[in-house]
């Protein structure tokens, strides 16, 4: 079993949709967790950071982590086709980056 | 800044030849990150330095992998003899302590094809 699991997708949504993205992961330990975007081509990019458990929302999107249940979602509202990338949940047990382990990414298409 | 620099940006190679993928960080990030990224294996974290120095080298698969960094603007990753099975994308990254969670920059990758 991976540490972290995340469904590959495609996910096919029309513009406009609210968009959930979930990730679950066995090691108890993880504290910190974040949600890259990475378009074609490109490489990761930052969007969401969360310590511990609890939501923060920025804009369109949300971040949700359930520590109990090991279990993170991003959810974007008001879904673009700029937001057409993949999305790949990470988490780490010390502060920040260091170690962190990455979900294998959920590829996103937004149709106009 | 320009962003974590890679070059190059595609490499293709023959079974058996050396590859060397390059890296220039953010100036004054002193954590520096090689990752690989497969469509089987998604992103692994290959090995990391902090202020030069190799701080975690557990994720380097072989020891064909070795990584290097002799000063706090340049690394390097050298794969030697490649095989076909190191084909993937190469990402450098770097953050610095401090930062809201040590966020890391990613360069734009390395694609490498190894025939």
């Amino acid at each position: 079993q991976k540490e972290v699991e995340q469904d590959p997708g495609p996910l096919s949504v029309p513009e406009g949709a609210i968009v959930s993205l979930n990730c679950t992961y066995s090691n108890s330990a993880f504290q910190y967790f974040m949600w890259y975007r990475q378009y074609s081509r490109k490489g990761p990019e930052l969007l969401m950071y969360t310590y511990s458990s609890g939501n923060k929302e920025d804009g369109r999107f949300t971040a949700q982590v359930d520590k109990s249940s090991k279990y993170i979602s991003l959810f974007i509202r008001d879904s673009q086709p700029s937001d057409s990338a993949t999305y790949l949940c990470a988490m780490s047990e010390e502060t920040g980056g260091f170690k962190t382990i990455f979900g294998a990414g959920t590829r996103l298409f937004v149709k106009a | 800044d320009a962003g974590v620099i890679q070059s190059p940006r595609h490499e293709v190679t023959e079974m058996g030849q050396e590859v060397t993928l390059r890296c220039k960080p953010i100036s004054g990030h002193d954590y520096l990150f090689w990752y690989r990224q497969t469509m089987m294996r998604g992103l692994e974290l290959l090995i990391y330095f902090n202020n030069n120095v190799p701080i975690d080298d557990s994720g380097m698969p072989e020891d064909r992998f070795s990584a290097k960094m002799p000063n706090a603007s340049f690394s390097t990753l050298k794969i030697q003899p490649s095989e076909p099975r190191d084909s993937a994308v190469y990402f450098c990254a770097s953050t610095a302590r401090g930062l809201l969670g040590e966020t890391q920059y990613f360069g734009p990758g390395t694609r490498l094809l190894v025939l």
